[in-house]
């Protein structure tokens, strides 16, 4: 069973700190990952996606990968009270057709003013 | 503008009345997914489609059908809803040859009574 762990949180923060969600992923075979931020009721818009080793910064957001600890982390610096969402955690993995995403259930962050 | 439009945005419905829930994309994409979302249960995958006339099921697949005649269009069709089967449902889609990046829908609430 090909699966994504996230801690479902919820993970408080608060505003102007870093918030740090975390995933781990099943199959080693793994080879493109993607974090989404979905409001309450709304429809899953991508953050990032990173698919070597390392770390991936876009502005206040930082995608790290370890594919050797099959571990997937976003850091959010300066967060703000609108970063207050669920973050899922999505993984094509090896296999999979293009879009195929496993998706984690999501992690809760409540950023607080 | 590059987009997935799915219809109806709500719906309350009785069970066994049949419905369809209908999903187009204008970027051409190949891949076209649904998806439910229940509370602590994340997105879960209904059917998937990797191109026209081709459809595989998900992870949830019982109680519903699809079909793929046209590249643009992905009809979600529950032939006789149940209560279970009320949920948040999202379609998607991705285009071969990108980021694997899934595209959503706005989402359709639907009510079983």
């Amino acid at each position: 069973q090909k699966e994504v762990e996230q801690n479902s949180g919820p993970l408080s923060v608060p505003e102007g700190a870093i918030a740090s969600l975390n995933c781990t992923y099943s199959d080693r075979g793994s080879q493109s990952f993607f974090w989404y931020r979905q409001y309450s009721g709304k429809s899953p818009e991508l953050i990032m996606f990173i698919y070597s080793n390392g770390d991936k910064e876009d502005g206040r957001f930082t995608a790290q990968l370890n594919k050797a600890s099959q571990y997937v982390s976003l850091l959010i610096r300066d967060s703000q009270p609108s970063d207050s969402a669920t973050y899922l955690c999505a993984v094509n993995m090896s296999g999979g057709s293009q879009g195929n995403l496993i998706f984690g259930k999501g992690t809760k962050l409540s950023v607080k003013p | 503008e590059a987009q997935v439009t799915q219809n109806p945005r709500y719906l309350i419905t009785v069970t066994g009345k049949k419905l369809t829930v209908t999903c187009s994309q204008n970027m051409n994409h190949e891949y076209m997914s649904w998806y439910r979302q229940d509370p602590g249960l994340g997105l879960r995958q209904i059917y998937y489609s990797m191109n026209v006339e081709v459809t595989d099921k998900g992870d949830v697949p019982e109680g519903y059908k699809v079909s793929r005649k046209e590249k643009r269009n992905f009809p979600l069709i529950l032939e006789s809803p149940s209560p279970n089967q009320t949920s948040l449902y999202f379609c998607a889609s991705a285009g071969q040859g990108t980021t694997g990046e899934l595209f959503f829908g706005e989402g359709s609430r639907l009510t079983v009574l």
